[in-house]
């Protein structure tokens, strides 16, 4: 049973430019939450998503945006990236009638912006 | 609004020791607390988690932490720690497992053989 897949692992952007992430939840799972991790600190939780609408947004610009497809895998963009946005994004999947279950994490995209 | 802080940014205990690492929390209505763990450049593995009952839960790797409402903490602990223990520790609350989350700093912890 596949957990989260998150692609690509690393990445290096230069500032201004644009980056997409792509997640695909644990078989199973219907919702998907985005958190950025920033060097030595805790998630930050970005949005979520089910039945391919954003239901929830963080204290985030909306440079930040997300998308979901039908098969429940979601895309995170980020356009005109600043220095620091440099930080591991986790894509977090979860069942949203089981809420109480709780998420299942991937291993992340380490995005690095110069 | 909520939050959550761990004062202890980094621990280091002798492997075979306790450990109790430290998580208050700020929360209008009954949480959902969690620990995570995460390995240096991997995602976050759910240890444990608590919304009601036993306020003593017990988790995965041995474990456990202990919810004091009235202290407004989460305090997880491991009777003996192992080397393999060595990684950071996060606390997080919310208003339910699947909803957005807020995460504590986390804990760095070391072990010494």
């Amino acid at each position: 049973d596949a957990g989260v897949t998150q692609s690509p692992t690393h990445l290096i952007k230069t500032r201004g430019q644009q980056v997409t992430l792509r997640c695909s939840p644990k078989s199973g799972h219907d919702t998907v939450s985005w958190y950025q991790q920033a060097l030595g600190q805790g998630p930050q939780f970005i949005f979520q998503y089910y039945e391919e609408e954003e239901r929830q947004r963080g204290n985030f610009p909306d440079r930040f945006s997300g998308h979901q497809f039908p098969n429940y895998s979601s895309e995170l963009n980020v356009n005109a990236l600043l220095l620091g946005d440099s930080a591991l994004y986790l894509c977090a999947s979860s069942l949203w009638s089981r809420s109480g279950y709780g998420y299942t994490f991937g291993s992340g995209t380490r995005l690095t912006v110069v | 609004a909520q939050s959550v802080t761990q004062p202890d940014i980094h621990i280091t205990v002798s492997e075979g020791a306790s450990l109790e690492l430290r998580c208050n929390y700020s929360y209008g209505a009954t949480p959902y607390l969690f620990w995570y763990v995460q390995s240096p450049g991997q995602g976050l593995q759910l240890l444990l988690k608590y919304f009601s009952g036993d306020t003593l839960v017990q988790g995965i790797k041995g474990f456990e932490a202990e919810f004091k409402r009235s202290q407004s903490s989460f305090n997880l602990r491991k009777p003996s720690v192992h080397w393999s223990d060595a990684a950071e520790y996060f606390c997080a609350v919310g208003p339910n497992a699947g909803n957005m989350l807020t995460f504590g700093g986390g804990t760095r912890l070391m072990v010494k053989p």
